[in-house]
């Protein structure tokens, strides 16, 4: 079983849909970071998160330590939004591990 | 800010040569991480330096694989001999700190090619 894992894989939305995308993991962490990869391949780091809920634009991000669970959402959704979002963790030896990723379309 | 540079943005390259990858990472950070990414096995991280220090590099698949930082705005990542199977984007980040864990950037990644 992987040590991060994310879920939905594949998500295909309509334009203006909230959108949720899950991460769980089985170890213990210091941080958690969400990831966006465009289909250029460029990467860009969203959220880097401890505890609690951060939010930038249209996007939200949150942790629940005790559950080992994050979620990211996207409030009214765009074809822009189209990307593939990695949910990560840093353990408590600084390593980095990595979940599979969810690719998400959204339709106009 | 110029965010991470990386060089080349693009190689092709024969099976056997060596590979040199760069890294400049932004000014006044501190950390600085090595990523492959592949269609099999996703994101993989390979090493990451604290104040030019290699602190992890068990991402490392063998010992084709190098990786310096001479100074605290250049960093390299060599293959030698290079395989086919090294094709892959590689992309360098860095963060202002690793202790506490600190958003990392991203570079534009260089897409290698081992015919």
């Amino acid at each position: 079983k992987n040590e991060v894992e994310q879920s939905p894989q594949n998500l295909t939305a309509q334009e203006g849909e909230f959108i949720t995308i899950n991460c769980s993991y089985s170890v213990g962490i210091s941080a958690l970071h969400w990831l966006q990869q465009h289909p250029g391949g460029g990467i860009v780091s969203l959220f880097m998160l401890s505890s609690g809920k951060k939010k930038h634009g249209r996007l939200i991000a949150t942790i629940n330590i005790q559950e080992k669970h994050s979620s990211l959402h996207i409030t009214a959704s765009h074809p822009r939004d189209s990307a593939v979002y990695i949910c990560a963790v840093t353990n408590r030896d600084d390593k980095i591990i990595f979940g599979k990723g969810t690719r998400l379309h959204i339709l106009p | 800010d110029a965010g991470v540079i990386q060089s080349p943005r693009h190689e092709v390259t024969e099976m056997g040569q060596e590979v040199t990858l760069r890294c400049k990472p932004i000014s006044g950070h501190n950390s600085l991480f090595w990523y492959r990414q592949t269609m099999m096995r996703g994101l993989e991280l390979l090493i990451y330096f604290n104040n030019n220090v290699p602190i992890d590099d068990s991402g490392m698949p063998e010992d084709r694989f190098s990786a310096k930082m001479p100074n605290a705005s250049f960093s390299t990542l060599k293959i030698q001999p290079s395989e086919p199977r090294d094709s892959a984007v590689y992309f360098c980040a860095s963060s202002r700190r690793l202790a506490y864990p600190d958003t990392q950037y991203f570079g534009p990644g260089t897409r290698l090619t081992v015919l």
